[in-house]
């Protein structure tokens, strides 16, 4: 069964602190992973997004990081700001038999950046 | 330009009734899905168009759930019968093509609905 798991499921820090979230899959066949933001009460807004044959990009304060081996993908935020609370969403996809990526996400992790 | 947009922002209706949720895409993208994300969980398929047809609807959860898009642009999603484990955030996503591995999904800002 194509799943997307991601840990913690919410992270608690304070601003100007690093953290890493990490995403897990079992997807297959496999297209790409992308990142994801939600913020309360939004729609998910893309940070980045990998192919296979990448394994690190970044955007901003952002970096993902992609083992297609391992079928493992973490996102590293630096000096983290309040404004990066929210719920930070992998997404895989793989399924293009349809004629389009179809996408299968995870639950998130819910970061909360305290001042 | 604008981004995705969905109307009613909220929807609270009573078990039974009719509901319609209206998405209105970015100007020219001629894909467009639509996903249920329940409560502390992420976004799940319901259906996805391309142009005015609906090229996947396996993600629909049963046949009270309906949706259109009858020129290509602004969609409409319909549940009928509504059951309280129909409530939901319902997400809207479009984008300008599809097939492209890195195609980008643009999101609305969802309808939440609630079934009493």
């Amino acid at each position: 069964k194509n799943q997307v798991e991601q840990s913690p499921q919410s992270l608690i820090i304070l601003e100007g602190k690093n953290c890493t979230l990490q995403c897990n899959y079992t997807v297959s066949p496999f297209s790409n992973l992308r990142w994801y933001k939600q913020d309360t009460g939004r729609g998910p807004v893309s940070l980045t997004i990998m192919t296979f044959s990448e394994n690190t990009k970044s955007n901003g304060r952002y970096t993902a990081t992609l083992d297609a081996d391992t079928k493992q993908s973490s996102l590293h935020i630096t000096a983290s700001q309040l404004s990066d609370s929210a719920s930070y969403i992998c997404v895989v996809s793989g399924d293009s038999s349809g004629g389009y990526n179809k996408l299968i996400f995870g639950a998130g992790t819910r970061l909360a950046v305290h001042p | 330009g604008a981004g995705v947009s969905q109307t009613p922002s909220n929807k609270v209706t009573e078990k039974g009734k009719y509901v319609e949720l209206r998405c209105d895409p970015i100007s020219g993208h001629t894909a467009l899905y639509w996903y249920r994300q329940s409560l502390g969980q992420g976004p799940e398929f319901l259906i996805y168009f391309q142009g005015t047809g609906a090229a996947d609807d396996s993600g629909l959860p049963n046949d009270r759930f309906f949706a259109v898009r009858p020129e290509g642009s602004v969609s409409t999603l319909k549940i009928q019968r509504t059951e309280r484990g129909d409530s939901a955030v319902y997400l809207c996503a479009s984008s300008p093509r599809t097939g492209g591995p890195t195609d980008t999904q643009y999101f609305g800002p969802g309808t939440r609905l609630t079934v009493l």
